[in-house]
């Protein structure tokens, strides 16, 4: 069952931990993107990878990290530098660049 | 970065038509026309895109005015699982690519 998986669903950490998000797909996708959402708000571009070993850095990549050493995982580290990383992150494949967006039921991370 | 105006709600009742309008005056040439949904506590679903032309699929149908300043999307018959929230987003291939997802329009279904 070809898909993205993203886990945990729900993580709770405490301020000023440094926390890593897995997003592992089965699709064969070349690219994957990290987005994050805020109650009541559109989704923000953290980091996106057009292929295995390069990524490049969205609107809000200040405070977060990444990985792209396989095509299958593009792990998100949130660091203790991210002021506010309490949110909802989602993290999404395309086929290629240009093709339409798959998203994984993300991740809700609670920090306090 | 061309943008994309919505309204923040609309209803519609089960099993009418729903025009969902989208703004985006500043488009550009390269500019193609997405539209995703997204259900609570879910990632987005992609429903349909263009470029100039009317588009069909099974989820919906895309209208694209002739200056292309404005788009809606519609769904022919709503049902109570097509209340979500509609994002009308604009993708650059030549820029870079990135979707920048707006707040949306929170469609509500009555029954």
């Amino acid at each position: 069952d070809g898909g993205i998986t993203q886990s945990p669903k729900y993580l709770f950490r405490k301020e000023g931990q440094n926390v890593t998000l897995s997003c592992e797909q089965n699709l064969n996708h070349d690219a994957m993107y990290w987005y994050r959402q805020d109650p009541g708000q559109g989704l923000r571009l953290i980091y996106y990878s057009q292929i295995v070993n390069d990524f490049q850095k969205g609107d809000i990549a200040e405070g977060y990290s990444v990985s792209r050493e396989k095509k299958e995982s593009f792990p998100l580290t949130v660091t203790s530098a991210q002021k506010n990383p309490t949110a909802f992150y989602l993290c999404a494949t395309s086929g290629t660049f240009y093709s339409p967006l798959h998203f994984g039921n993300g991740t809700r991370l609670t920090v306090t | 970065d061309a943008k994309t105006t919505q309204p923040n709600s609309m209803e519609s009742n089960e099993e009418e038509p729903v025009h969902l309008p989208c703004n985006h005056s500043t488009i550009s040439g390269t500019d193609y026309i997405h539209w995703y949904r997204q259900l609570p506590s879910q990632g987005p679903e992609y429903v349909i895109h263009g470029l100039t032309s009317n588009v069909n699929n099974r989820m919906a149908s895309l209208a694209i005015a002739e200056d292309r300043k404005s788009s809606t999307l519609i769904l022919h018959r709503a049902t109570l699982r097509d209340a979500a929230v509609y994002y009308c987003i604009l993708r650059d291939v030549d820029a870079g690519n990135m979707l920048t997802f707006g707040g949306g329009t929170r469609l509500m279904v009555k029954p």
